[in-house]
């Protein structure tokens, strides 16, 4: 059974620092990996997907990376901006049936002005 | 183009009573999936669809139903609704489901059962 985890749950920084935001997944055998940014109260707007194909995918200031053989995926936000405050989740396409998508749990992130 | 709408946005139900939540696309999308969010938890799939007049149950189906009736809209039914249902519900939409396309989420409907 596939399970998607994200650690950590919160996490603060000051504005203008690049961080990473961690995935890690249990069956590597994914078709490919993605990860949404939801904004309170709002729904989830995909920020990128991964093909399991590809190594890493960027838009901007957002780059994510894909390590299939350890279970792993991290996005790097670059020069980190308050309107970056939201939750991020990854999730996966379920194995045994590519209509299913597993979430993780999200990381709410804050960046302080 | 709307993308993906909820109906309603906010609900207050008692324990027993019975509701019905629409979810509208307009992107001729072939997947539609219906999805209830609690806090810690993430994302869990209730029933997904793959076409018209085709559902099937996901992570947590019970005390739920759904239909697909057309193709841009997906229902979904709480008989009973019990306490244990409050949460934040989310429609999402794909063109093929799972891969590449990725899933187009609506607005969220919340849901508390008293």
């Amino acid at each position: 059974k596939q399970e998607v985890t994200q650690i950590p749950a919160a996490l603060s920084v000051p504005e203008g620092e690049n961080l990473v935001l961690n995935c890690s997944f249990t069956d590597s055998a994914i078709y490919n990996l993605q990860w949404f940014r939801q904004d309170p109260g709002k729904g989830l707007t995909s920020l990128l997907l991964i093909q399991s194909s590809q190594r890493e995918q960027t838009s901007g200031r957002l780059n994510a990376s894909l390590d299939k053989s350890s279970g792993r995926s991290t996005l790097y936000i670059a020069a980190s901006q308050p309107g970056d405050s939201a939750t991020y989740l990854c999730a996966v396409p379920g194995y045994s049936s590519a209509s299913k998508i597993i979430f993780g749990s999200g990381t709410r992130l804050s960046i302080r002005p | 183009n709307a993308g993906v709408t909820q109906t309603p946005k906010f609900r207050v139900l008692k324990t027993g009573q019975s509701m019905t939540l629409l979810c509208a696309q307009d992107m001729n999308h072939e997947y539609m999936y219906w999805y209830r969010q609690d806090p810690g938890m993430g994302l869990r799939l209730i029933h997904y669809s793959v076409g018209e007049g085709t559902t099937a149950k996901g992570e947590v189906p019970d005390g739920y139903n759904v239909s697909r009736l057309k193709k841009q809209n997906f229902l979904l039914g709480l008989e009973s609704a019990a306490p244990s249902q409050t949460s934040v519900y989310f429609c999402a939409s794909t063109n093929r489901g799972g891969t590449p396309d990725t899933q187009y989420f609506g607005p969220g409907t919340r849901l508390t059962v008293l």
